[in-house]
């Protein structure tokens, strides 16, 4: 199994541009994930989607859109990106309750220019 | 709603000597408390998690945590470290019965010099 995995691994934008990043998920898990990490800040939550066909907003949305495309694949998409969207963004998957472990893919790390 | 603090943003400590890393959390109901390490360029991993049961739990290469109910507390602890511990290490919460997204600390940079 390969557990959570995201693409691209690296990419370097231009602000306005956009980009979808992509995640894929083999553990038949219902909830998935999109984080943003910077350094002292922690990991701060963008969307979830708690079962295939429902997206919600985490807690800095802003900029930012998904899809859950299936239950295996949630997608975060900028539109128009802004250099305060430079981060690494890690996709996450879970069974969906609250004793359940979160598995994390590699990340993405994202610089925009 | 719950919190998370990680006491110390970084904790350098030299190899073979033990190690605390500080979490304290904020809930009015009950918790379920997990410990993720990510090291260098990788994602999060779970270290150990405290469902219910003993208050002391362990994982597999000699860290342990306590969970302390009257202190809110959720301390990670080794008696050596290893270099190869040198990572980042998160402190999460989530509430029993309520929302099952889990809400995390700021994390803890724990450098082991030789």
């Amino acid at each position: 199994n390969a557990g959570v995995t995201q693409t691209p691994k690296f990419q370097v934008l231009k602000t306005g541009q956009s980009m979808t990043l992509q995640c894929a998920q083999d553990m038949n898990h219902n909830s998935m994930y999109w984080y943003r990490q910077d350094p002292g800040m922690g990991l701060r939550l963008i969307y979830y989607s708690a079962s295939e066909g429902t997206t919600d907003k985490g807690e800095v949305p802003n900029g930012y859109n998904v899809s859950r495309l299936n239950k295996r694949e949630f997608s975060l998409r900028l539109e128009s990106a802004a250099p305060s969207q430079t981060s690494v963004y890690f996709c996450a998957s879970s069974d969906g309750t609250s004793q359940e472990t979160q598995y994390f893919g590699p990340g993405t790390r994202l610089l925009v220019l | 709603a719950q919190s998370v603090t990680q006491l110390d943003s970084q904790v350098p400590v030299f190899e073979e000597a033990p190690v605390e890393l500080r979490c304290n959390y904020s809930s009015s109901v009950s918790v379920y408390l997990f410990w993720y390490v990510q090291y260098p360029n990788q994602g999060l991993q779970l270290l150990l998690k405290y469902l219910s049961g003993s208050t002391l739990v362990e994982s597999i290469n000699g860290f342990e945590a306590e969970f302390n109910k009257s202190q809110t507390s959720f301390h990670l602890r080794k008696p050596s470290v290893h270099i190869s511990d040198t990572a980042e290490y998160f402190c999460a919460v989530s509430v029993s019965g309520g929302s099952y997204i889990p809400t995390f600390g700021r994390g803890t940079s724990l450098i082991v010099h030789p």
